[in-house]
């Protein structure tokens, strides 16, 4: 079983729509959570962290749920610009993270 | 604040051909990475340095590959001989005492 698994997508959404990516990981250990965007043939850059309570920074919004072990992303009022690879990712001690595979999201016109 | 830079962006190579990548971090930044990523795949953390010593090395195949950072600043990884499953970007990241990692641009490898 992989440490983090997410759907690989691809997903296509129309713009102004919202769409939600989840993920599951493995270690019930693991102590902090992040969401990276991956755009074509780009470095990934972090998006946001995903804390215990649950956060929202403008149309992004992570929750963390401990005890299915997944963390999910909702993007609301979708843009052209959302369009993306996110990356799950998650910190297994030592400033060390492990990475998902990447959800693939395209934002229509 | 300059980002982490990389060199070369692009490297095309033949099999068993050996290769070598350069990284310099942000400034002040003691803990450096280098990932693999695969098309389609998430990076896969090859090696961690703490400053010049390395914190994990288990995901590296050190039949073929190397890394160094002697002087706790810059970083150099190597592939030798290379395999054509090799193909990947190269990335490299670092931080300074916490846990976001800035990434460079990598570099992207071609095996033939």
């Amino acid at each position: 079983r992989k440490e983090v698994e997410q759907d690989p997508g691809p997903f296509n959404v129309p713009e102004g729509a919202t769409v939600a990516f989840n993920c599951t990981y493995s270690n019930s250990a693991s102590q902090s959570f992040f969401w990276y965007r991956q755009d074509c043939r780009k470095e990934p850059k972090l998006l946001m962290s995903v804390y215990s309570s649950g956060n929202e920074d403008g149309r992004f919004t992570a929750q963390l749920n401990r005890a299915s072990q997944y963390i999910s992303l909702l993007i609301r009022d979708s843009k052209l610009s959302d369009s993306a690879t996110y990356l799950c990712v998650v910190n297994n001690g030592a400033q060390k993270l492990v990475f998902g595979q990447g959800t693939r999201l395209t934002i229509n016109p | 604040e300059a980002g982490v830079a990389q060199s070369p962006r692009y490297k095309i190579i033949e099999k068993r051909q050996s290769v070598a990548f350069w990284c310099n971090p942000i400034s002040g930044h003691a803990t450096l990475y280098w990932y693999q990523q695969i098309l389609g795949q998430g990076p896969k953390l090859l090696i961690q340095f703490q400053n010049n010593g390395v914190v994990d090395d288990s995901q590296l195949p050190k039949d073929r590959f190397s890394a160094e950072r002697l002087k706790g600043v810059d970083s150099t990884l190597k592939i030798q001989p290379a395999k054509l499953e090799d193909s990947a970007v190269y990335l490299c990241a670092s931080t300074r005492d916490s846990l976001v990692q800035y990434f460079g641009p990598g570099t992207r490898l071609t095996v033939t």
